[in-house]
């Protein structure tokens, strides 16, 4: 079947921009991950949805970002004002649900470049 | 705060050697995951390891957890070129945060002919 999918793959934008990136979930998955890879390093945790509902964004790095998940399927990650520093990959990922197995699959990402 | 630190960071092998990856943790946790990533690409699952004393293995690779210790172990037997590639260990950070997965910093392994 289809893995999850991000829109767009790659995304340029100014300093001061809004951007928007999206997370289409393995279907059937009820938890949705965000995570953020910068250059040479391992993926950072943002944010985890369990259905519709945030279950834990502890991650996220300031009031700038925000996720929505309206319907518990596809989700939107939000950044207002980018700064150069939010230069990186996002990846999104999806499992069955949060639970005692979590094997989690991930998207291709989407890289995002702040001019 | 949980951390997780792999050691080496730089792996260069020979094709036909063994070697071991260590990925070692800073709190109890017994939910231990190792992901494969390609250049430009994204990460693909490799072992899901659930309780203390836990084996998998794959092919050339076999994945272990100490939980007492805080230790998994990624070993490689008889390396091929197709091996090639960064290797992650991520650890679930467990009771009311399961899910958050906290990454190494990752291992680039480098298989030579």
């Amino acid at each position: 079947g289809a893995g999850v999918s991000q829109t767009p793959s790659n995304k340029v934008t100014e300093k001061g921009k809004y951007v928007e990136l999206r997370c289409d979930p393995i279907s059937g998955h009820t938890a949705l991950y965000w995570y953020r890879q910068s250059l040479g390093q391992g993926p950072e945790f943002l944010i985890y949805f369990q259905g519709t509902g945030a279950a834990d964004d502890s991650g996220l790095p300031n009031d700038r970002f925000f996720a929505v998940r309206p319907e518990g399927s596809v989700s939107t990650l939000k950044i207002q004002r980018t700064e150069r520093g939010d230069s990186a990959v996002y990846l999104c990922a999806s499992s069955l649900s949060i639970g005692s197995y979590n094997e989690q699959f991930f998207g291709p990402g989407t890289r995002l470049t702040v001019l | 705060e949980l951390k997780v630190e792999q050691n080496p960071l730089f792996l260069s092998m020979q094709e036909g050697k063994n070697y071991t990856i260590y990925c070692n943790y800073s709190t109890t946790s017994d939910r231990l995951y190792w992901y494969r990533q390609d250049p430009g690409k994204s990460l693909e699952s490799l072992f899901v390891l659930l309780s203390n004393g836990a084996v998998k293995q794959e092919g050339r690779l076999m994945a272990s957890l100490d939980t007492k210790a805080r230790l998994s172990t990624l070993h490689i037997t008889a390396a091929v070129h197709d091996l090639s590639a960064t290797y992650f260990c991520a650890v679930d950070s467990g009771g009311t945060s399961y899910g958050k997965l906290t990454f190494g910093q990752g291992t680039i392994l480098t298989v030579h002919p």
